[in-house]
């Protein structure tokens, strides 16, 4: 079966400019999360969907990083006027159970933004 | 979440068995043990979790002591695909899960 799917696979933009980046969750998975991975690190929360809901964004590093899942389904994050720093690699994993389960997530390949 | 610690790297021969540490001294009753590796350009991958009794499943064994406190991963016959660094991870009943920077497992011919 299909595993979590995003694009693009790479992405490189001029510091400035918006992104958006693109999640698609395994089909009839509730939770959907977003996660950063610097280089050498491992990887740190941004946000969490229960369906189209945002339960938490308490990871979003400034209000220049923005997700929605609108349907509940596909999931966007969005970074307006990307800076160097925003540089990494952007996971998306999901879930099957809602909130507060102990059900594994599924992750993504991820997206590395360069920011030149 | 309680904090783990995992040494930083480790060496095993290919089909020799891999021990994989984790220390967890200040997990509480009802914080499960998790497993995830990330083969390198890859996303993590799930391995196992387990609360109290030991698991196992088609990729690995989890023994967790009785007094919780600390874990291993156990890979049965490590193959060089199994290079990769693994994450131990407490959680309970948490959205999120929370990295530390794992072990880097070398596995070689």
């Amino acid at each position: 079966g299909a595993g979590v799917s995003q694009s693009p696979r790479y992405k490189v933009a001029k510091r400035g400019q918006d992104v958006a980046l693109r999640c698609d969750p395994i089909s009839g998975h509730v939770s959907l999360f977003w996660y950063q991975q610097a280089l050498g690190q491992g990887p740190e929360f941004l946000t969490y969907f229960q369906n189209e809901a945002q339960l938490d964004k308490s990871g979003l590093p400034s209000d220049r990083f923005f997700a929605e899942r609108p349907e509940g389904s596909v999931s966007t994050l969005k970074i307006q006027r990307t800076q160097q720093e925003d540089s990494a690699v952007y996971l998306c994993a999901s879930s099957l159970a809602q909130r507060a389960s102990n059900q594994p997530q599924h992750f993504g390949d991820g997206t590395r933004l360069s920011i030149l | 979440d309680a904090k783990t610690t995992q040494p930083t790297s480790m060496d095993c021969a290919e089909g020799r068995a891999a021990n994989l540490p984790c220390n967890h001294s200040t997990i509480s009753g009802n914080e499960y043990v998790y497993w995830y590796r990330q083969i390198h350009s890859q996303g993590p991958q799930y391995i196992i979790h387990g609360l109290k009794n030991n698991e196992t499943n088609e990729m690995a064994s989890l023994i967790i002591t009785e007094d919780r406190k600390s874990s291993t991963l156990i890979l049965p016959h490590a193959t060089l695909r199994d290079t990769a660094v693994y994450y131990c991870i407490v959680r309970f009943l948490t959205d999120k899960l929370i990295f530390g920077t794992g072990t880097r497992l070398q596995v070689f011919p």
